[in-house]
């Protein structure tokens, strides 16, 4: 089976623009986290949607947005692109949105705003 | 905000050798996991403990959860190259999936 799924791998974007991500979780996974890693630090939880809504979000502004479709896929978006928004950005699934859940990661989208 | 920080931060030894990471946080957590994470890749569970005082093997590495739930450390033995990698302790509060992450150790073991 495919493990988590995120396109694209790779983006050069310049300030001001906007991005989208996509992320595809393990068929059967109803729960969906992003999370970004800036270089040489762990990664930052952003938010986290479970049956298509959204269950926690964390202390980012409100230039990043997300939501989950039906077929529990996933799209990070974030307006007006900073330099600061350099990162990996990490997509995670799980069965459930319950405590202890394995978290299972993609392999992210490397952003590079210049 | 609940903080998780992790020593040392960067460890470079030779083959063979043992070494300690330690995850300490002034914050109680529900559980603990401990991630590896090689570039390129996200980040691969390794174990989750839950648990205080509770220690979990996995071939030659030895994770422990604190008494009180709040630190948490990764010893390795016997390093061997193929462990070189980035490792992530992640504190879950009880609240759903969301982690907290320390900053991670980076591990490089010579030959």
């Amino acid at each position: 089976d495919a493990g988590v799924t995120q396109s694209p791998t790779h983006l050069i974007k310049t300030r001001g623009q906007h991005v989208t991500l996509r992320c595809s979780p393990i068929s059967g996974h109803k729960s969906v986290s992003w999370y970004q890693q800036v270089l040489g630090q762990g990664p930052q939880f952003i938010f986290q949607y479970y049956e298509k809504e959204e269950r926690g979000r964390g202390n980012f502004p409100d230039r990043f947005s997300a939501r989950q479709f039906p077929n529990y896929s996933s799209e990070l978006n974030v307006n007006a692109l900073l330099l600061g928004d350099s990162a990996l950005y990490l997509c995670a699934s799980s069965l459930e949105d319950s405590n202890n859940e394995k978290l299972f990661f993609g392999s992210g989208t490397q952003l590079s705003v210049l | 905000t609940q903080l998780l920080e992790q020593s040392p931060q960067f460890l470079s030894i030779q083959e063979g050798e043992n070494l300690t990471v330690y995850c300490n946080s002034s914050s109680v957590f529900s559980s603990l996991q401990w991630y590896r994470q090689e570039p390129g890749e996200g980040p691969v569970l390794l174990v989750t403990v839950v648990t205080g005082g509770e220690v979990k093997k996995l071939k030659r590495l030895t994770f422990q959860f604190g008494d009180a739930r709040k630190d948490s450390s990764l010893h390795i033995t016997a390093a061997q190259p193929g462990d070189t990698g980035l490792y992530l302790c992640a504190g879950e509060d009880g609240a759903g999936n969301m982690l907290t992450f320390g900053g991670g150790t980076r591990l490089m073991v010579k030959p």
